[in-house]
């Protein structure tokens, strides 16, 4: 059974852009998650993603923005790009069902370094 | 808010010897704690986690247990090994997939 894949692996931006990372469940998996990981913070919880619908967020400004599709791959989008949102972004898929809880497998981030 | 603490920030031991990681959650409807190893440069993997009708939970040379009423949760290793080094990540969740993760302990171990 394949893995989570992330896409690209590795991005450079300058201020002010927008980049679009994108995230594929294993299969079988409905839920997404997103977080982002610095030096220090550990990982922060950005949005999850079931059927479609945003079911949780976490505390990160409007500029992060994702969404899911029907066939549970997820893209999340940073607009107007700071430098303090340099770090490595990890998508995280689980098997998932409403009011249940299971094991979420990371992908292997993507790295994204804004200048 | 939701917030998880977790100490020490770095540890040290030496192969064989034991090393206890500590975690504190605000949450009280959190009702699963998982524990990830990152080793450098790897994504997360799950090693052992605990959900809150359970005390305790073992594998292996791993243990995990969780007191609910203090909101505290620690992660035991015994007979530590040098490819036991990394870092370690607690998180507290409830019944959707949102985790709240610690700030991370990297655990390294001395041949």
């Amino acid at each position: 059974k394949a893995g989570v894949t992330q896409t690209p692996r590795y991005l450079i931006k300058t201020r002010g852009q927008q980049v679009t990372l994108s995230c594929s469940p294993i299969s079988g998996h409905r839920s997404v998650s997103w977080y982002q990981q610095t030096p220090g913070q550990g990982l922060q919880f950005l949005f999850e993603y079931f059927s479609e619908t945003q079911r949780n967020k976490g505390n990160f400004p409007g500029r992060f923005s994702g969404r899911q599709f029907s066939n549970s791959r997820s893209e999340m989008n940073v607009s107007t790009l700071e430098l303090g949102d340099s770090a490595l972004y990890l998508c995280a898929s689980s098997r998932s069902g409403r009011n249940s809880y299971n094991e979420q497998f990371f992908g292997p981030g993507t790295r994204l370094t804004v200048l | 808010g939701e917030n998880v603490e977790q100490h020490p920030s770095t540890l040290s031991v030496q192969e064989g010897d034991s090393a206890v990681i500590k975690c504190t959650y605000s949450d009280s409807a959190s009702n699963y704690f998982p524990w990830y190893k990152q080793e450098l440069g790897k994504r997360p993997q799950l090693i052992i986690d605990i959900r809150s009708n359970v005390g305790e939970k073992k594998d292996q040379r791993i243990a995990v247990t969780l007191n609910k009423t203090a909101k505290h949760f620690s992660l035991h290793i015994t007979e530590t090994q040098p490819e036991d080094s990394a870092v370690y990540f607690c998180a507290a969740g409830s019944n959707t997939d949102k985790l709240i993760f610690g700030t991370g302990t990297r655990l390294q171990v001395f041949p």
